[in-house]
C-alpha cells in the first residue's frame, strides 16, 4: 500500500531533550517536506527536500534540523526542544515533477514539550 | 507575496443543506490552487486542484470548485452536506511568487447538523 508513515504518532518530552521523529514513504517520491499544523495557523513548511542531499528552510525553520540521506526517509530533528514547539507535525511527500504534483500526507505526530 | 485567505473558521449546515466553503487568494499571476481535507485524526489529503485547464473542478465525494480569476476566488461547494463530510478543509496556493511551495489558508471546520 502507497504511503507516508510517521513515528511516534504521539510524544510527549521535556525542554531540550533531544527527538527524532521519522518520516518514511514508499512511493519513490523525490519531494519531502514537513509541516507544522497549529490551530488557526494552518500549516506552516517547516523545511523539504527536493531529492536526496537537497534540503532547503521552509517558513519556520529555527529550532529544526533535517536530514535527507536516502531518498525514502526525511527525519525531523529538534535538538533542544521548547515548549513553543508544541504541535501536530506532518510529513509530507510527492513526485514534484511537477507543481501540481499531489502531496501524501502522513498521519501526523502530537508532539507536546513540557 | 501570495497568500490564501479563508472565510470563517467554522461552517455549520444541516445534513442534506448547500455547502460553501470560501477561499480567496492573493497573486499577481493566476496561481494553481488545491483544497485538501483532513477528517479526525488523520492526515491531509486532496479534495481537488486547478491546473489552469477548466475553470470549474470536480473532486472526489461530489465536491467542486471554481476559479474565479476576477474575484480571485476558488469557494468549494457540495449540494448535499453528508455526516462524513464533517472535518477541516484546507485551502492552498502553489505559484512563482511562492517560489513554487504551498501556501496554505488557517482551515475550516466543516461541522454537519443532523
Amino acid at each position: 500500500e502507497a504511503q507516508v508513515t510517521q513515528n511516534p504518532r504521539y510524544l510527549i518530552t521535556v525542554t531540550g531533550k533531544k527527538l527524532t521523529v521519522t518520516c518514511s514513504q514508499n512511493m519513490n517520491h523525490e519531494y519531502m517536506s514537513w509541516y507544522r499544523q497549529d490551530p488557526g495557523l494552518g500549516l506552516r513548511q517547516i523545511y523539504y527536500s527536493m531529492n536526496v542531499e537537497v534540503t532547503d528552510k521552509g517558513d519556520v525553520p529555527e529550532g529544526y534540523k533535517v536530514s535527507r540521506k536516502e531518498k525514502r526517509n526525511f527525519p525531523l530533528i529538534l535538538e533542544s526542544p521548547s515548549p513553543n514547539q508544541t504541535s501536530l507535525y506532518f510529513c509530507a511527500s510527492s513526485f514534484y515533477r511537477k507543481v501540481t504534483d499531489t502531496q501524501y500526507f502522513g498521519p501526523g505526530t502530537r508532539l507536546t514539550v513540557l | 507575496a501570495q497568500s490564501v485567505t479563508q472565510l470563517g473558521s467554522h461552517v455549520s449546515v444541516s445534513e442534506g443543506a448547500l455547502v460553501l466553503l470560501r477561499c480567496n487568494y492573493s497573486s499577481s499571476v493566476p496561481p494553481y490552487l488545491f483544497w485538501y481535507v483532513q477528517y479526525p485524526n488523520q492526515g491531509l489529503q486532496l479534495l481537488l486542484k486547478y491546473t489552469s485547464a477548466a475553470t470549474l473542478v470536480k473532486g472526489i465525494n461530489g465536491f467542486e470548485a471554481e476559479f474565479k480569476k476576477s474575484e480571485t476566488s476558488f469557494h468549494l461547494t457540495k449540494p448535499s452536506a453528508h455526516m462524513s463530510d464533517a472535518a477541516e478543509y484546507f485551502c492552498a496556493v502553489i505559484g512563482p511568487e511562492s517560489n513554487y511551495q504551498l501556501i496554505w489558508g488557517a482551515g475550516t471546520k466543516l461541522i454537519i447538523k443532523p
